[in-house]
């Protein structure tokens, strides 16, 4: 069985520029969630992808955008990065919606400067 | 919208006490509690999680019960050891889409 790994690990990018994280989900897992853990803060839903379409959104401006790819493998894009968008990004596969055995990455820590 | 409250932010127990981290949660449609232990500079681990039609769940050292009336779950780990230190996180979620998280608490277990 293969976990959730993500990619890259670390990201430095300026204000205003675009960002593209990346997450494989775990074998056998079609959903895929991708959350916004600020320093010390728990982890902010931003989006869910179940079988290549946005099953739902959380409070996250349209800047925010994702893709899920036909192996479930899936896409965070932010566009015009802010200052406040540097945080810790997680994405959780899981077996089906619903949000049940959600099974985390180890996560992308983005910069913005 | 659900609001999830935890506490306490951070807890100090000596090794061999137990630990007891609450949560709280508002939507009465919750239906899935998952526990969350993240250690510094990783991801979040699923250690326990329980479903609103039971009670309580053991695993090993942790346990979790939830209170569906009174709207409340918790953690409950006993013979605490040192590995054991890490930041807790609850979670609910309606089994829809969105799993709202606690804010955390930091468990520290003294040697």
């Amino acid at each position: 069985e293969t976990g959730v790994t993500q990619s890259p690990t670390h990201l430095i990018k300026t204000r205003g520029q675009q960002v593209t994280l990346r997450c494989s989900s775990q074998s056998g897992h079609n959903t895929v969630s991708w959350y916004q853990q600020a320093l010390g803060q728990g982890p902010q839903f931003i989006f869910q992808y179940y079988r290549e379409e946005e099953n739902g959104r959380g409070n996250f401006p349209p800047r925010f955008s994702g893709l899920q790819f036909p192996n479930y493998s899936s896409e965070l894009n932010v566009n015009a990065l802010e200052l406040d968008d540097s945080a810790l990004y997680l994405c959780a596969s899981s077996p089906g919606t619903g949000g049940y055995e959600q099974y985390f990455g180890p996560g992308t820590r983005l910069t913005v400067t | 919208g659900e609001n999830v409250e935890q506490h306490p932010s951070t807890l100090s127990v000596q090794e061999g006490d137990s630990a007891v981290i609450k949560c709280t949660y508002s939507d009465s449609a919750s239906n899935y509690f998952p526990w969350y232990k993240q250690e510094l500079g990783k991801r979040p681990q699923l250690i326990i999680d329980i479903r609103s039609n039971v009670g309580e769940k053991k695993d090993q050292r942790i346990a979790v019960t939830l209170n569906k009336t009174a709207k409340h779950f918790s953690l409950h780990i006993t013979e605490t050891q040192p590995e054991d230190s890490a930041v807790y996180f609850c979670a609910v979620n309606t089994g829809g889409f969105k799993t709202i998280f606690g804010a955390g608490t930091r468990l520290f277990v003294k040697a």
